[in-house]
């Protein structure tokens, strides 16, 4: 079962709301990431959670704000966003931390935000 | 910089014919993965295959293989026996050192037209 679940499917919000993405996989894999991406452009990293913990911000605003509960769930909890924002938010998980460079990623569907 | 190049921003076939994407990269790493990952229309991202760089077989999963050249830095993906359902954007991507991070090409659109 390579399966990665997100949730909402959609979400439209406005730039003073507050809303959560939801992201849960049940591989037993211990890495998870957020992407942002733009149509027809490749996934771009925000953040990459490794046993729990967070390992890699790539320098996002903080009105983006990822948590990890426990190895199976990922959040990334919305505010104040902007409308350059609207993306599609994928989520991923692999077994490790890519340690010697060999992480496969499962990719959820994603979520498709729009912000007005 | 540590960078993955697809050369081909857009490409077609026709039905039941055979399509090869090309891809290269850029690494000093001797120890890394290659992926093509699929996206077709609906957004899930799918992987397709991949490559471990100290193999020198060449990965093959039913209608896809690849050409792996590790010298020449190339790793395209051929697509045999091509499907409707096979029209999708197609992303190669590496592992980029022991961050956990892929870096990915910037995709080729195939069509494919029946």
């Amino acid at each position: 079962d390579t399966e990665v679940t997100q949730t909402p499917k959609h979400l439209v919000m406005g730039m003073t709301n507050k809303k959560s993405l939801k992201c849960e996989q049940h591989m037993g894999h211990r890495a998870m990431y957020w992407y942002k991406q733009k149509a027809k452009k490749p996934p771009e990293l925000m953040f990459v959670y490794s046993y729990e913990k967070l390992s890699i911000n790539e320098s996002v605003p903080s009105r983006f704000s990822p948590e990890c509960p426990n190895s199976s769930l990922l959040n990334l909890h919305l505010h104040a966003l902007q409308p350059e924002d609207s993306a599609l938010y994928l989520c991923a998980s692999s077994q490790d931390r890519g340690l010697a460079g060999t992480d496969t990623q499962y990719f959820g569907p994603g979520t498709r935000l729009t912000v007005l | 910089a540590q960078t993955v190049t697809q050369s081909q921003p857009e490409m077609s076939v026709q039905e039941a014919e055979t399509v090869t994407l090309s891809c290269t990269y850029d690494t000093s790493e001797n120890n890394y993965y290659l992926f093509w990952y699929k996206q077709p229309p609906s957004r899930q991202m799918i992987l397709v295959i991949r490559q471990e760089a100290y193999k020198q077989q060449n990965a093959t999963e039913n209608r896809f293989s690849v050409n792996f050249q590790k010298a020449a830095k190339s790793f395209s993906l051929k697509i045999s026996d091509s499907q409707l359902g096979d029209t999708a954007m197609y992303f190669c991507a590496r592992t980029g050192g022991n961050t956990g991070k892929l870096i990915f090409g910037q995709g080729t659109t195939l069509q494919v037209k029946p």
